[in-house]
């Protein structure tokens, strides 16, 4: 079964901080995702990266930022968190390019 | 504009009755098509997968698609409360090719 964890369920952090959330995937997926779920808007792509230090940007990159060292785990850092980034964070993996995306359980970040 | 359009609902149909959800989606590129299921507050769940034009059948899901008028549909037969959930379709991102773009969902119900 492919397992994809993210590092937190819930996290609160206030106006300004730099926030890391991190995911790690454990099938050798080359393909990894960062989206984030607001009601009414659905599932917007943020980054992904299809290789260890490759990153393309999603739809709404502004704001973050990610990283990707190795292949396992890949990184989203918001730089200076904003009460509008308020939201569900959600990872996903894939290993052939434009093909079945595999979730982590989601980060529910709210920034006071 | 890559656009994967869905109802959003809610659907509400009966114990036992098929549930029949619809996609429609812009791009003639794309290959694939995706079915997840989201519970509330919970992260999506592949259910099904389908790249060819016709049905393609498993277990309680059939998933339905047609190319030439760019539509995709996921049937569920004998509908079970456990299936009360957002069912959210994905399509891949022709111009990337890594990516998948989702609608936003439609909300089913099924009552007791």
């Amino acid at each position: 079964d492919v397992k994809v964890t993210q590092s937190s369920r819930y996290l609160v952090k206030r106006t300004g901080e730099k926030v890391f959330l991190e995911c790690v995937q454990d099938m050798d997926h080359e393909n990894m995702f960062w989206y984030r779920q607001d009601p009414g808007l659905g599932l917007r792509l943020i980054y992904f990266s299809y290789d260890v230090k490759m990153k393309e940007k999603g739809d709404i990159p502004e704001g973050y930022s990610v990283s990707r060292e190795k292949k396992e785990r890949f990184s989203l850092i918001l730089e200076s968190a904003s009460t509008n980034q308020t939201s569900m964070y959600l990872c996903a993996s894939s290993f052939f390019p434009g093909n079945e995306q595999f979730f982590g359980p989601g980060t529910r970040l709210t920034v006071l | 504009q890559k656009e994967v359009e869905q109802n959003s609902g809610p659907l509400s149909v009966p114990e036992g009755a098929i549930a029949s959800l619809n996609c429609t989606y812009s791009d003639r590129g794309s290959q694939s098509f995706f079915w997840y299921r989201q519970y509330s507050g919970k992260s999506p769940e592949l259910i099904m997968s389908i790249y060819s034009n016709g049905d393609k059948e498993d277990g309680r899901f059939t998933a339905q698609l047609n190319k030439a008028s760019q539509y995709v549909s996921l049937l569920i037969r004998d509908s079970q409360p456990s299936d009360s959930a957002t069912y959210l379709c994905a399509v891949n991102d022709g111009y990337s090719g890594y990516a998948l773009n989702f609608g936003k969902g439609t909300s089913l119900l099924v009552t007791p």
